[in-house]
């Protein structure tokens, strides 16, 4: 199965502060690479598909990039409502594994 | 908009059995491939099975295989899982969750674009 890191694990930081996460996938997976947000007791939320389409919605300070087997999501100035944990998933294969999110937390 | 609703989860013993479902509505249930992703509370996400749009060819995690049993009913946009064999490391919040599939830059892009609210499966005496 394809294994996902992710890191740092968490990290704090200001509002207005740009934050950049990391995503590793043990194999090449082009760009089948999805990000997710999730605050507590919430489903997760979709940010980011295809390592750097941005979904529907979500405001324009996320950003993904990448391809092959290094990836990252970065917010470009973080805001009150960030605070939560982010998720990457790789789609290339099944299973869909996840990668083990990293919280970020005010600093 | 499409909208996706859990039920089903509770308490039961090691050993016991209990069936999920997610009842979807909003979207045409039978064009979307579904999948079950399971959280333990303070804990990441985990992806435990996958139904095609006909039923066919359903995927597990081996956390789960021979043991779940993930099927729809079309007719009733209904999505379920089926828990035999319960241990308590199946203890978790469950979520459904539909699958889009879009062309983009390197092929067909799929990515969970709705998910339920997720329903709380507890196994414990």
């Amino acid at each position: 199965d394809m294994q996902m890191t992710q890191s740092p694990s968490s990290l704090s930081a200001s509002v207005g502060d740009r934050v950049t996460i990391t995503c590793r996938a043990s194999q090449n997976i082009n760009t089948y690479l999805n990000w997710y947000q999730q605050k507590p007791g919430k489903a997760p939320k979709l940010l980011i598909y295809g390592a750097s389409s941005l979904q529907s919605g979500v405001p324009s300070r996320f950003s993904g990039g990448g391809s092959g087997t290094d990836f990252t999501l970065t917010i470009s100035s973080l805001q009150p409502e960030d605070f939560a944990t982010y998720y990457c998933q790789q789609s290339y294969s099944t299973p869909r594994t996840f990668g083990p999110g990293t919280k970020v937390e005010i600093k | 908009e499409a909208h996706l609703v859990e039920s089903g989860g509770g308490l039961v013993q090691p050993g016991g059995s209990l069936r999920l479902s997610c009842a979807a509505s909003g979207f045409t249930f039978s064009s979307y491939w579904m999948h079950w992703v399971r959280q333990v509370p303070g804990k990441g996400l985990v992806w435990v099975s996958r139904i095609y749009i006909d039923g066919s060819s359903p995927n597990y995690a081996d956390s789960v295989k021979g043991r779940f049993t993930v099927s729809r009913d079309n007719a009733k946009n209904t999505l379920y899982l089926e828990m035999n064999s319960l241990r308590a490391e199946d203890t978790a919040v469950y979520y459904c969750a539909r699958e889009q599939q879009e062309y983009c830059a390197s092929g067909v892009c799929s990515y969970f674009d709705y998910w339920g609210q997720g329903t709380l499966v507890t196994v414990s005496s």
